[in-house]
C-alpha cells in the first residue's frame, strides 16, 4: 500500500492560491508530513513539515486535521514559477520501509498566466 | 556557496566501465544520502550515512558501493555498469534530528551506453 495519495496533475493560473492535498490514512503517531518542490533537472526542495494542525512559513502553509490522516499545502497567490513537481511524505525517519520518508510520485503542478 | 554540492554534473560512459560520483555538504549536517531518480521520476532512496556510519542500504545492486571519508563527503562508487544504471543521482544531508528536512544537490545525469 502507498503511504500516501496525491493528485497526479493539477492546473491553476497566475495569481491564485493552490492548495494539493496529501491522503495518507496509515499515518503512525510518531511519523511528521513534509513537502518538498522539484523543478526539472534540480534536485527537490524542502518546502515545510507539520506534525498537526497548522504551520505557516514565507513559501507556504501546511493544513493537518485532527485525524491527521490528510493534509493540505496551500500556495497562495502562485506565478509561473511555482510550475513543478510537490512531493507529499510521511514518516520520521529516511528510508523506506513502513516508517521510512519515501518520495511517491508526487503532483505536476503547472501555473498558466 | 553551493549547500550540497555534487561532482561531475553530466557523466556518460559505456557498460562495463567503474565510475564515481562525489557529493560534498558544507552545512554540517550529520547525515547524508544518495537517491536514484529513474526515467519515470520516481525518486528512492539507495543509501544513508550518519556520521561516517551506514545506517542505510536499501535494495541496491553490490555494485553500487558507498565512501564517506568524512561527515562532509559521501562519495558512491559504481562498478562493472549497466544499462539500467542510466538515471539521475541526487545526494543530499539533513540536520541532527531532522531527516525529513533534507538537502538535495543539483544532481548528477549518468548515461551508460
Amino acid at each position: 500500500l502507498a503511504k500516501t495519495t496525491q493528485p497526479i496533475s493539477m492546473d491553476s493560473y497566475e495569481g491564485q492560491e493552490v492548495n494539493i492535498t496529501c491522503s495518507h490514512n496509515n499515518i503512525a503517531t510518531n511519523d511528521y508530513i513534509t513537502w518538498y518542490q522539484q523543478f526539472p533537472s534540480q534536485g527537490p526542495r524542502f518546502i515545510i513539515q507539520g506534525y498537526k494542525t497548522k504551520v505557516t512559513n514565507e513559501v507556504a502553509s501546511l493544513f493537518i486535521p485532527a485525524d491527521r490522516k490528510s493534509s493540505t499545502l496551500s500556495l497562495p497567490r502562485v506565478s509561473l514559477s511555482d510550475t513543478a513537481v510537490y512531493y507529499c511524505l510521511v514518516g520520521d525517519k529516511p528510508g523506506g520501509g513502513a516508517d521510512g520518508l519515501t518520495f511517491g510520485k508526487g503532483t505536476h503542478l503547472i501555473i498558466q498566466p | 556557496d553551493t549547500a550540497v554540492s555534487q561532482t561531475p554534473k553530466y557523466l556518460v560512459t559505456q557498460m562495463g566501465n567503474d565510475k564515481s560520483i562525489k557529493c560534498e555538504q558544507n552545512l554540517g549536517h550529520d547525515t547524508m544520502y544518495w537517491y536514484k531518480q529513474d526515467s519515470k521520476k520516481f525518486l528512492k532512496i539507495m543509501f544513508s550515512y550518519n556520521n561516517k556510519e551506514l545506517i542505510i542500504n536499501e535494495t541496491v545492486p553490490n555494485r553500487f558501493s558507498p565512501k564517506s571519508p568524512d561527515k562532509a563527503h559521501l562519495n558512491l562508487h559504481i562498478n562493472s555498469l549497466e544499462l539500467g544504471d542510466s538515471a539521475v543521482y541526487f545526494c543530499a544531508s539533513s540536520p541532527r534530528g531532522a531527516p525529513y528536512e533534507q538537502y538535495f544537490g543539483p544532481g548528477t545525469r549518468l548515461t551508460v551506453t
